[in-house]
């Protein structure tokens, strides 16, 4: 069965930091690029970054808005990506998604999605 | 960066009617463009990809088209089911980025 499950989540006050992880199953994870994409309460979807694969050298990018503040990696022996969050910020509170995504025929899309981790950045 | 632009932002209607929702790149993405589905709670369900290609279990009365800077989600007869946010998405270059959403009301 496909499978992704994000944890980690929580409640953390403004200035500090979080690891988020999500572990993946079902599916060739090595072979897919890892995306975070989160949503604050009554708000829009927003790319946070992603991370490739081995065969692309683990490249990263990321939203210019979170300005060096979020580092995304990855465990292909663990099937597992991860989003560390640094010096956070009350506009972070969000439920925070990963989602692989390879090319088909081109293109890349986000056709699995796990069920979300709810971050808090709250005193 | 590119920047996706979504309208109506908010719109009522029928069950029956004929929905269409707008999206605009603010430079060419060929047809990179990706269409989702959200219910409140849930994770977002992929509709369309590359513009006009209907993602698998997804019903015939979607649909999408364009190319280059602006693009098209059409429902073809609304259904209960089909109230919902939808948004689209770019993944012509990084970093990606998903237009600010269209929430499909109930008259």
């Amino acid at each position: 069965e496909v499978q992704l499950e994000e944890s980690g989540g929580g409640l953390v006050q403004p200035g500090g930091s979080l690891k988020l992880s999500c572990a993946a199953s079902g599916f060739t994870f090595s072979g897919s690029a890892m995306h975070w994409v989160r949503q604050a309460s009554g708000k829009g979807l927003e790319w946070v970054g992603r991370i490739k694969s081995k065969a692309d050298s683990y490249a990263t990018v990321y939203a210019a808005s979170l300005k060096g503040r979020f580092t995304i990696s990855r465990d292909d022996s663990k099937n597992t990506a991860y989003l560390q969050m640094d010096s956070l910020k009350t506009e972070d509170t969000a439920v925070y998604y990963c989602t692989p995504s390879h090319p088909v025929q081109g293109y890349w899309y986000f056709d699995l999605w796990g069920r979300g981790t709810l971050v808090t950045v709250s005193s | 960066d590119i920047q996706m632009t979504q309208s109506p932002s908010s719109l009522s209607a029928s069950v029956g009617d004929r929905v269409t929702i707008t999206c605009r790149a603010s430079q060419s993405i060929s047809s990179h463009l990706n269409w989702y589905q959200q219910k409140p709670g849930k994770a977002p369900k992929l509709l369309i990809y590359g513009a006009s290609s209907l993602q698998s279990g997804v019903p015939s009365r979607f649909s999408g088209s364009g190319s280059g800077t602006d693009f098209t989600l059409t429902i073809s007869s609304l259904q209960p089911e089909d109230f919902a946010s939808y948004y689209c998405q770019q993944s012509y270059r990084s970093p990606l980025a998903f237009g600010g959403g269209t929430k499909v009301e109930i008259k």
